[in-house]
């Protein structure tokens, strides 16, 4: 059984400009979140997608968007980056009838 | 405001002793409380969970336990190993949103051998 995979590792980017991170669920989990972990701080629940529509949204700004895919992979999107957004980027997936989520690695987001 | 807390942010014990690692949350509507293990480069992983409508949890080393009208829970790990080393998250999450936790911000547990 394959776990959650993100990509990429790591990224730097500047100020202002736009970041696409993805993940690959596990397999049978058709619910993915996204979490947004600062250094020191737990992760905080960006959205959650089920079945390829949002389904719950944290206290994110709409310049945090994202998509889920047929297969149940997903993406988030960061526009107009602001150097706040740096932080480690958490993705999980689960049964939608099960909270147990599994986690990806992660994606460290470096804004310049 | 914080929902979930984690009012200490490090924890030391001595291999084989008991390690107690506790969490506070304020919001009423969560009812399923998770404990997540994070190593380093490493994502949480799912540790043990309850629901509200129970007190105690036990899944081998570990034990969590709930006390509602406190609005407090923790985690018993007996003994404690060596290998326990790592960060430890408390989330919360209301029925009506499933997956979508509220994490506190971690207790780094070192086991000393």
């Amino acid at each position: 059984e394959t776990g959650v995979t993100q990509s990429p590792t790591h990224l730097i980017k500047t100020r202002g400009q736009q970041v696409t991170l993805r993940c690959s669920s596990q397999s049978g989990h058709n619910t993915v979140s996204w979490y947004q972990q600062a250094l020191g701080q737990g992760p905080q629940f960006i959205f959650q997608y089920y079945r390829e529509e949002e389904n719950g949204r944290g206290n994110f700004p709409p310049r945090f968007s994202g998509l889920q895919f047929p297969n149940y992979s997903s993406e988030l999107n960061v526009n107009a980056l602001e150097l706040d957004d740096s932080a480690l980027y958490l993705c999980a997936s689960s049964k939608n009838e099960n909270y147990e989520q599994y986690f990806g690695p992660g994606t460290r987001l470096t804004v310049t | 405001d914080q929902q979930v807390k984690q009012n200490s942010p490090s924890l030391s014990v001595q291999e084989g002793r008991i390690s107690i690692l506790n969490c506070d949350y304020t919001n009423s509507m969560f009812d399923y409380f998770l404990w997540y293990k994070k190593y380093p480069a490493e994502g949480p992983t799912f540790l043990i969970s309850i629901s509200s409508i129970k007190d105690k949890n036990e899944d081998g080393r570990f034990t969590v336990f709930l006390n509602k009208s406190a609005k407090h829970l923790s985690l018993h790990i007996v003994p404690s190993q060596p290998g326990d080393s790592a960060v430890y998250f408390c989330a919360a999450s209301a029925w009506t949103n499933a997956g979508k936790s509220t994490f506190g911000d971690g207790t780094t547990l070192t086991v000393k051998p």
